[in-house]
């Protein structure tokens, strides 16, 4: 059964800091892998989407990658701002199944 | 602008009563989800459907009825058999028959039951 393990669970950076974000999954037969923001009471936020071909992503401040093999992902944050304080989830489609599974996430505080 | 929409935002129920929360989305995709997050835990799948008038049970599906007559809209029914109903409840929907598979969410319901 998939599993997916976000480290640390929470992160608190001054502002300015490069930091990153750990998911690791326990089965390597997925089809993509997908970072998420979620801000307190509201819904998620699809920030990266990684297919399973690939090896990374970037968007703007933010670069993803994927290690299939080794089951591991990580979200790079340059030049944190306050502003992307928030929770961090990552999710894995997985082929067992039409669905995705998550991760419990990370919650950041950056500190201006 | 395409998107979901979940309505209401906020619920609140007594303890027994049924409650049913709306999702719609106007994105043509085919397969929507119900999700149901508690605090300090990742997102649990309730049902989802992959065609109209097709759904699957998730993981916790004990409590809750779905039903999909329409591509867009994808209600959820909260009965009084859920022993532990307040949650954040989250509609996704994806695109189906390709690879990619990214999921769509919207800004979610926050249900009260007591």
């Amino acid at each position: 059964k998939q599993e997916v393990t976000q480290i640390p669970a929470a992160l608190s950076v001054p502002e300015g800091e490069n930091l990153v974000l750990n998911c690791s999954f326990t089965d390597s037969a997925i089809y993509n892998l997908q970072w998420f923001r979620q801000d307190p009471g509201k819904g998620l936020t699809s920030l990266l989407l990684i297919q399973s071909s690939q090896r990374e992503q970037t968007s703007g401040r933010l670069n993803a990658s994927l290690d299939k093999s080794s089951g591991r992902s990580t979200l790079y944050i340059a030049a944190s701002q306050p502003g992307d304080s928030a929770t961090y989830l990552c999710a894995v489609w997985d082929t067992g199944g039409f669905k995705t599974i998550f991760g419990a996430g990370t919650r950041l505080f950056v500190k201006a | 602008d395409g998107g979901i929409t979940q309505s209401p935002k906020y619920l609140f129920r007594k303890e027994g009563q049924n409650v049913t929360l709306s999702c719609e989305q106007n994105l043509n995709h085919d397969a929507m989800y119900w999700y149901r997050q508690d605090p300090g835990q990742g997102l649990r799948l309730i049902y989802y459907s992959q065609i109209v008038n097709d759904f699957q049970k998730g993981d916790i599906a004990e409590g809750y009825s779905v039903s999909r007559e329409k591509k867009e809209s994808f209600p959820l029914t909260v009965t009084s058999a859920q022993k532990n109903p307040t949650a954040f409840y989250l509609c996704a929907s994806t695109v189906t028959g390709g690879a990619i598979n990214e999921q769509y969410f919207g800004p979610g319901t926050r249900l009260t039951v007591t």
